[in-house]
């Protein structure tokens, strides 16, 4: 069952631009993460975020945690075309790293 | 690049029959994981192993059973295939099999005719 829903589904956005994509989740948690995947090629991991961190920067990355609401966001600064892709996020709850996604947002960044 | 390699890339095959698929992990990481995506379905964990030994079990089909070898190189038997297990299979593999991030593989593109 998918444990992280991901919003928007799919977001259009010009090069330069920031891009938000929100995520909500069910359960209680050990981490979440935070997966890139370019057209129905491997994921690439991005960021991990603790259950006790609130924020966490990488590069052009941030996200955010907030397990009262049950949610996190992550936003990339200034994108470019190359950050096309769909964005996944990933909850941890056992801390087995045996993730559970959610079905992931479509960014499309345009020249 | 992640450093973990699956075997093959494109696989074809009927509905009935049987296949095998297979993992290489990074070098140095002992636990590896098996994912299943479909459009339907979405990503899905399937399996874990750590060590050779089996860890956790997520949505894997009776007819799938998985192992990995003492060399810590895995495969996904995948039996009496039906049409809806097309989908992309995934092969991850982490140090550890806790509170870290996994690395991915590129995928096996399994379609069942």
């Amino acid at each position: 069952s998918q444990q992280g829903e991901e919003d928007p589904q799919a977001l259009s956005i010009q090069e330069g631009e920031n891009a938000t994509m929100n995520c909500s989740y069910k359960t209680s948690i050990n981490n979440l993460q935070w997966y890139r995947q370019n057209s129905g090629r491997g994921l690439v991991h991005l960021i991990l975020i603790r259950s006790n961190e609130r924020e966490k920067h990488s590069g052009r990355l941030r996200v955010t945690l907030d397990t009262s609401k049950k949610s996190s966001s992550l936003l990339i600064t200034a994108s470019r075309a190359a950050d096309t892709a769909s964005y996944f996020c990933a909850t941890d709850p056992k801390g087995y790293s045996t993730l559970t996604f959610g079905k992931g947002t479509m960014l499309l960044v345009s020249p | 690049d992640s450093g973990v390699t699956q075997t093959p890339k494109h696989l074809i095959t009927a509905t009935g029959q049987r296949v095998t698929l297979r993992c290489s992990p990074r070098s140095g990481d002992l636990s590896v994981y098996w994912y299943q995506q479909s459009l339907d379905q979405g990503l899905q964990f399937l399996i874990q192993y750590y060590n050779g030994e089996e860890r956790a079990k997520g949505n894997i089909l009776e007819r799938f059973s998985a192992q990995q070898f003492p060399d810590l190189h895995s495969e996904l038997n995948l039996s009496s295939l039906e049409l809806g297990d097309s989908a992309l299979y995934f092969c991850a593999s982490s140090v550890t099999p806790g509170d870290t991030e996994a690395f991915f593989g590129q995928g096996t593109r399994l379609t069942v005719v």
